[in-house]
């Protein structure tokens, strides 16, 4: 079976410091993977996506990036983070062998203070 | 542009039956998800619609009409474990993407 998943489930970061999420899938090979951020009483907003490894797109402009060095792993990095990304972090995957149903993560809840 | 319009917030008592709407415009469509989200946790999957008409899965169904643009979400028999939001998330033609409303947020009162 597969499973999907992030560390640290909870993070309070300084105003400029780095950050890095990860996520790992097992079970399952060549899996599309998303990183969401929710903020508080908001929707779901999507970050990034990648259909392999080294391919990643962005859907929305800020001072976030993602990486993925390898088939399953996902890493959502900052090199200085601000207050307004405090929120709930999300990874997730899919594949088409699953309908492309989305499965996420536990998530991290990310504070910046 | 993209747009999914649900309500915010319903209520609705133990043993009711309430429809969530959902209506979405898209660039491309693939199919339409529900999500369930108690708070504080992950989405989890209720349902999937691909073509026209009913899904139905235990107390839990889902209706989708493409030429309408237009999904709901029918939960019977109403538990206070319902109370959650509700994500309606239509799916891009390529599979990449779903594209997540900001949800409504069911109250379920005894």
């Amino acid at each position: 079976s597969q499973t999907i998943h992030q560390w640290p489930a909870t993070l309070v970061q300084p105003v400029g410091s780095p950050l890095s999420l990860e996520c790992t899938v097992e079970g399952t090979s060549n899996p599309n993977l998303y990183w969401y951020r929710q903020a508080a009483g908001r929707g779901l907003q999507l970050l990034f996506y990648s259909v392999g490894i080294g391919q990643i797109s962005s859907e929305v402009p800020q001072n976030l990036s993602a990486s993925r060095p390898q088939d399953r792993q996902f890493i959502l990095s900052s090199k200085k983070l601000l207050l307004s990304d405090s929120g709930f972090y999300l990874c997730a995957w899919s594949s088409i062998r699953s309908s492309y149903e989305q499965y996420f993560g536990p998530g991290t809840r990310l504070t910046v203070t | 542009g993209q747009n999914i319009d649900q309500p915010t917030e319903m209520t609705a008592t133990e043993g009711a039956i309430v429809q969530i709407n959902c209506t979405y415009q898209t660039s491309g469509f693939n199919g339409l998800f529900w999500y369930q989200q108690h708070a504080g946790e992950a989405p989890t999957f209720l349902s999937y619609n691909v073509l026209d008409g009913l899904e139905e899965k235990g107390r839990f169904s889902s209706f989708l009409s493409r030429s309408k643009g237009y999904s709901y979400l029918l939960l019977k028999e109403l538990q206070m474990k319902d109370s959650a939001s509700y994500l309606c998330a239509p799916l891009n033609q390529a599979g990449t993407a779903l594209i997540f409303g900001k949800g409504t947020t069911l109250s379920v009162s005894s």
